[in-house]
């Protein structure tokens, strides 16, 4: 099992510029997340899906969409990518039980130019 | 308001010796889970060690275990023996209520085992 996957594991972009970011798992998890960590700051929860077709905002959300495609795999779309969005972004996933932990993938780490 | 707290931005151990890393949180849910990750150099976040609010031992696994005082709202982790493979940043998080997939981080300790 793969686990967790993401891609690109690095991305340089221009403000203004468009991209996304993709995630896929093999476990079969219904929940699946997206997060954002800047130094000193730990993770931050940019959005998140329960279960396949289903998404919803966590705590910083502004400046990003997401789909849920299937249940393996959800993306993270910045329309206009700014400088403030430079950071390292992890999917992750997990059942939906709370003693469940949540698994994750590599990371991604994007910088806006 | 911030719901994990982590005082310790860096700390540092002795190899062989025990660490405890600090966590204490904020909720008014009686239903909660307190979670522990590790995240070495090469950046991938793994999994340690889980506690519910409900459980009534404090959680073991292998060489970490959870100083849960719920009346406190603490949940520090100790590492017993520490090696150089402990060095890395340590996050502390909760997951709040039963069915909740909303999961806040603290803003981590970076520990560093000396030979």
């Amino acid at each position: 099992n793969a686990g967790v996957t993401q891609t690109p594991k690095f991305q340089v972009l221009k403000t203004g510029q468009s991209m996304t970011l993709q995630c896929a798992q093999d476990m079969n998890h219904n929940s699946m997340y997206w997060y954002r960590q800047d130094p000193g700051m730990g993770l931050r929860l940019i959005y998140y899906s329960a279960s396949e077709g289903t998404t919803d905002k966590g705590e910083v959300p502004n400046g990003y969409n997401v789909s849920r495609l299937n249940k393996r795999e959800f993306s993270l779309r910045l329309e206009s990518a700014a400088p403030s969005q430079t950071s390292v972004y992890f999917c992750a996933s997990s059942e939906q039980r709370q003693n469940n932990e949540q698994f994750f993938g590599p990371g991604t780490r994007l910088t806006v130019l | 308001a911030q719901k994990i707290t982590q005082t310790q931005p860096g700390m540092f151990v002795q190899e062989k010796e025990a660490v405890t890393l600090d966590c204490t949180y904020d909720t008014s849910d009686p239903s909660y889970g307190l979670f522990w990750y590790k995240q070495p150099s090469s950046g991938e976040m793994i999994f340690l060690i889980y506690q519910g609010s409900y459980d009534q031992q404090n959680a073991t696994e292998g060489r970490y275990s959870l100083n849960f005082q719920k009346a406190r709202k603490s949940a520090n982790l100790v590492i017993s023996a520490s090696q150089l493979g402990d060095s890395a940043m340590y996050f502390c998080a909760m997951r709040e209520g039963l069915n909740n997939n909303d999961m806040r981080f603290g803003a981590g300790t970076r520990l560093t085992v000396k030979p």
